[in-house]
């Protein structure tokens, strides 16, 4: 399966400031998502990134908060904006739809977020 | 609104017995299912899954069973191994849509 790489890995923040997490993938994927796990709760979608267009994002997040960017078919990034010690969190990039496969998610490592 | 649930956060079983991990979804929409496990500090990696026109699917040590009419589905590890620790997520979608995640398993073997 394709290879996804996250960075930073981990992070520590100051409130108020802003982080690009980036998500970089081997080889072209269909479709890119973002993800969130809050500590001791599931992974909530935040938004799917489209390739050349505004991502599409879930209820309860907009694009002030978290622009996503998504330039070719095998990059992303996310930032968080303006952040709170609410935003403290693990974010997971994922993709689907590669060469071999089509309905299932693959995950990358994920990049912990501490916002002080 | 969790539409797939997990209720056991969590579950100890000796090494070589039987895991079993249950989620219940409530959306009859859902076609698609997969487990996913996850290690601390890393991302969930795909474990199996399985479509909602089969009640069984095996891959080695770990087979998914699909009760439909319950809304439910399980994952029975076998034997169960050490290494097998960590937490599992299931994961439903209707084709062609988002995936709804439970909230997790954390499973621990016990050597």
């Amino acid at each position: 399966s394709a290879v996804i790489s996250q960075k930073p890995s981990r992070d520590i923040c100051q409130r108020g400031t802003s982080l690009t997490i980036q998500c970089q993938v081997d080889s072209q994927v269909t479709m890119m998502f973002w993800y969130r796990q809050q500590p001791g709760q599931s992974l909530t979608l935040i938004a799917t990134a489209n390739q050349g267009s505004e991502a599409t994002y879930e209820s309860g997040f907009v694009i002030d908060k978290f622009p996503i960017s998504r330039p070719n078919l095998t990059f992303s990034t996310l930032t968080v904006s303006n952040m709170s010690p609410e935003d403290s969190s693990i974010y997971l990039c994922s993709i689907q739809g590669t060469l071999t496969t089509t309905d299932t998610q693959y995950f990358g490592p994920g990049t912990r977020l501490t916002v002080l | 609104d969790q539409q797939v649930k997990q209720n056991s956060p969590s579950l100890s079983v000796q090494e070589g017995r039987i895991s079993i991990l249950n989620c219940d979804y409530t959306n009859s929409m859902f076609d698609y299912f997969l487990w996913y496990k996850k290690y601390p500090a890393e991302g969930p990696t795909f474990l199996i899954s399985i479509s909602s026109i089969k009640d069984k699917n095996e891959d080695g040590r770990f087979t998914v069973f699909l009760n439909k009419s319950a809304k439910h589905l399980s994952l029975h590890i076998v034997p169960s191994q050490p290494g097998d620790s960590a937490v599992y997520f299931c994961a439903a979608s209707a084709t062609g849509n988002q995936f709804y995640f439970g909230t997790g398993t954390s499973l621990t073997v016990i050597p």
